[in-house]
């Protein structure tokens, strides 16, 4: 199985950086999701990583350390529609995804 | 293109009622999936289908039950609703097993 903890909320100002952290235990790792979900709405995709390094997709960048079990996703120049929750999930060697509880951001003026 | 649909939006159940949440897509996706999303506990994989004929149990099967008929429609039966399935549903799809998941809107089940 797999355990997945990011932090429950996060606030920052409009113009901003915000990096999201995620940290992973698995039996089998087979990439790494990112979903934003804003409330009441279904989850999207923003990114995937499945090797170590930074992938970059306008704003958003997703980093991936496989050794240490970590992910972050890094949203800049944050405007006040990224309020939403974002949602790391792992797969296993058997394609299916396990998500964590998800981290709450919050973008005030 | 509606890409995946889900009916009912919303529903309120009495406990003991039998109940079928329906799933549709139109992208002709070979693996679709059912998710459960209550707070504080992300989103559980209920089951799975690889390809049209096949399903598969997740990691919260138990009073769920599953058909893949067709490669368009998974629907997701509850036999006799709980109120511990009061939860939001989201139905998946995604081209094969290996790619990434599209979310439909999901479906909000109250069960009292």
């Amino acid at each position: 199985g797999q355990n997945i903890d990011q932090p429950t909320e996060m606030t920052a100002t409009e113009g901003a950086i915000v990096q999201i952290n995620c940290t992973y235990q698995t039996s089998g790792f087979n990439g790494l999701f990112w979903y934003q979900q804003h409330a009441g709405e279904a989850p999207t995709f923003l990114s995937y990583n499945v090797l170590d390094g930074l992938e970059e997709k306008g704003r958003f960048s997703s980093f991936l350390s496989r050794s240490k079990g970590y992910s972050y996703l890094l949203l800049k120049e944050l405007q006040m529609k990224d309020s939403a929750s974002y949602l790391c999930a792992v797969r296993d060697s058997d394609y299916k995804l396990s998500f964590g509880a998800g981290t709450t951001v919050t973008v005030r003026a | 293109i509606a890409g995946i649909t889900q009916a009912p939006t919303s529903q309120i159940l009495a406990a003991g009622r039998r109940m079928t949440l329906r799933c549709t897509q139109d992208m002709r996706h070979n693996a679709m999936y059912w998710y459960r999303q209550d707070l504080g506990l992300g989103l559980r994989l209920i089951h799975y289908s690889n390809t049209a004929g096949t399903t598969g149990k997740g990691e919260v099967p138990d009073g769920y039950s599953v058909s893949r008929a067709n490669t368009d429609d998974f629907p997701l039966t509850l036999a006799s609703a709980v109120p511990s399935q009061t939860s939001v549903y989201f139905c998946a799809s995604s081209e094969g097993d290996s790619d990434t998941q599209y979310f439909g809107p999901g479906t909000r089940l109250t069960v009292l």
